[in-house]
């Protein structure tokens, strides 16, 4: 079945460190992906989606690009701040799982003033 | 605006007992699930509902029940409750039409702790 596997946390970097959080995925031909962030004591909200080959997800200072030919979807950013610290979690939503959403592990990060 | 309802938000409760949490939106969403959020797993698709009068089991739906009498409301029961249940459970909706690319609305997540 379909599947997320992003890297484990947790991740500390210090203020306007440049941010790579790494997602894979497993599915049958092509899902849509998303990132989901979650702040302390909140629920998860969307990051970012990229739902076809090559498009490129961005909101905040945050990117991710749908890399079909290494089926990943890495979140990136140049200039990480403390208000970043949070859970991001990659995610998928494809046919083969009847569009139902599948989450990574999440990965846990702490940014530094 | 606000969104997705849930209730209670922290709960704790003797094995065995029954509890029912709530989950209520104002978005007209027709697609509605419940997810438990447990350390290093991530989020696990408990049950879920397309559309009113329908549900569906999702990744772990042992041990629970759910509802959808109406668009709005999408309870989640726990009949007997066992401390392997203890977790953060968060209720989303979406607009999905059977297509890719809808995003999950969540709610602010319940607390539940078996004991």
């Amino acid at each position: 079945g379909d599947s997320v596997t992003q890297m484990e946390g947790p991740v500390t970097l210090s203020e306007e460190a440049f941010l790579t959080i790494n997602c894979t995925y497993t599915a049958t031909g092509y899902p849509s992906l998303f990132w989901y962030v979650q702040y302390p004591g909140e629920g998860l909200q969307l990051l970012l989606k990229a739902t076809k080959a090559d498009d490129k997800g961005s909101n905040k200072g945050f990117e991710a690009t749908y890399r079909k030919e290494t089926t990943s979807f890495h979140l990136e950013k140049g200039s990480v701040q403390v208000s970043d610290s949070a859970v991001y979690f990659c995610a998928l939503s494809g046919r083969t799982g009847g569009f139902k959403t599948i989450f990574g592990a999440g990965t846990r990060l702490f940014v530094k003033a | 605006t606000a969104g997705i309802t849930q209730a209670p938000t922290s709960q704790i409760l003797a094995a065995g007992r029954s509890m029912t949490l709530r989950c209520t939106q104002d978005m007209r969403h027709n697609a509605m699930y419940w997810y438990r959020q447990d350390l290093g797993l991530g989020l696990r698709l408990i049950h879920y509902s397309n559309t009113a009068g329908t549900t569906g089991k999702g990744e772990v739906p042992d041990g629970y029940s759910v509802s959808r009498a109406n668009t709005d409301d999408f309870p989640l029961t726990l009949a007997s409750a066992v401390p392997s249940q203890t977790s953060v459970y968060f209720c989303a909706s979406s607009d999905q039409d059977r297509g890719p690319g809808g995003e999950l609305f969540f709610g602010e997540g319940s607390r539940l702790t078996v004991l």
